[in-house]
C-alpha cells in the first residue's frame, strides 16, 4: 500500500520553542492531509485538514496561529507547533489518501512523539 | 455524523477467532463502515471498508446485518501480534478525502 512518513518520529524541546514536523506522501500525491493528536490512552482527535495550495481547516478548539500547517506540495505536509509548552506533549500522527487508488482508505504516518520540557 | 459504541476492552487466547462489534444505530444511507487497527506508539492502519453484508480480506472479515445498525469485525485466529486497540468508524468514508472521527476503540490483548 502507499506509504506516508513523518520527520522526525520523536522530539524534545524545551518550552517556549516551535517545533516543526514533516508529513510526506512518498509514492502518491495527496492534495489533502489530516493532522491529529493523541493523548496517552486516549483516541486520534483531528487537529485540522491541510489542503494543497490553500489554507488548513482547523477543527474547533485548535488554535491555528499555535498549530501552523503549511501544505507547499502534493506531497508534503508541515505541522508547526509554536511557542511548546508541557501540555502540547503527545503522539502526533498525519494522514493521507492515494487519490489514484479508487479506494475509500487513508494512509497514516507512523506518528511523532513531541515531548516539551 | 454516526456515533459508533464498541467494548472497551477484549481479551483472547491465540488460536481464536475474536469477534469485535460495533453498534451505529444513527447510521445514514451514505455511510461506509471502517475498521482501523493502531498498535501502540505507531499510526492506524486500514483493516477493511463495507457497506452492507459481508466483506473480507487477507486481514479480517467484517459483517454487517441487514438494517446495518451493527457491524462485526472478526479476526480469524489471532496471535499475539494482533494485541492492538481496534476503531470503529462510520461516515461517507467512500472517497477517502472524509475527515475521520475516532471513538474509543476495542483494546484487544491476546493472551498467550
Amino acid at each position: 500500500g502507499a506509504v506516508v512518513s513523518q520527520h522526525p518520529s520523536w522530539v524534545i524541546c524545551k518550552s517556549g520553542t516551535s517545533v516543526k514536523i514533516e508529513c510526506r506522501s512518498l509514492d502518491f500525491q495527496a492534495t489533502t492531509m489530516f493532522w491529529y493528536r493523541q493523548f496517552p490512552k486516549q483516541s486520534l482527535m483531528l487537529m485540522a485538514t491541510s489542503n494543497e495550495g490553500s489554507k488548513a481547516t482547523y477543527e474547533q478548539g485548535v488554535e491555528k496561529d499555535k498549530f501552523l500547517i503549511n501544505h507547499a506540495s502534493l506531497t508534503l505536509s508541515t505541522l508547526t507547533v509554536t511557542s511548546a509548552h508541557p501540555e502540547d506533549s503527545s503522539f502526533y500522527i498525519c494522514s493521507a489518501r492515494d487519490q489514484g487508488s479508487g479506494r475509500g482508505e487513508q494512509f497514516f504516518g507512523p506518528g511523532t512523539r513531541l515531548t516539551v520540557l | 455524523l454516526a456515533k459508533t459504541t464498541q467494548p472497551i476492552s477484549m481479551d483472547s487466547y491465540e488460536g481464536q477467532e475474536v469477534n469485535i462489534t460495533c453498534s451505529h444505530n444513527n447510521i445514514a444511507t451514505n455511510d461506509y463502515i471502517t475498521w482501523y487497527q493502531q498498535f501502540p506508539s505507531q499510526g492506524p492502519r486500514f483493516i477493511i471498508q463495507g457497506y452492507k453484508t459481508k466483506v473480507t480480506n487477507e486481514v479480517a472479515s467484517l459483517f454487517i446485518p441487514a438494517d446495518r445498525k451493527s457491524s462485526t469485525l472478526s479476526l480469524p485466529r489471532v496471535s499475539l501480534s494482533d494485541t492492538a486497540v481496534y476503531y470503529c468508524l462510520v461516515g461517507p468514508y467512500a472517497r477517502g478525502n472524509e475527515k475521520l472521527t475516532f471513538g474509543t476503540g476495542t483494546r484487544l490483548t491476546i493472551i498467550p
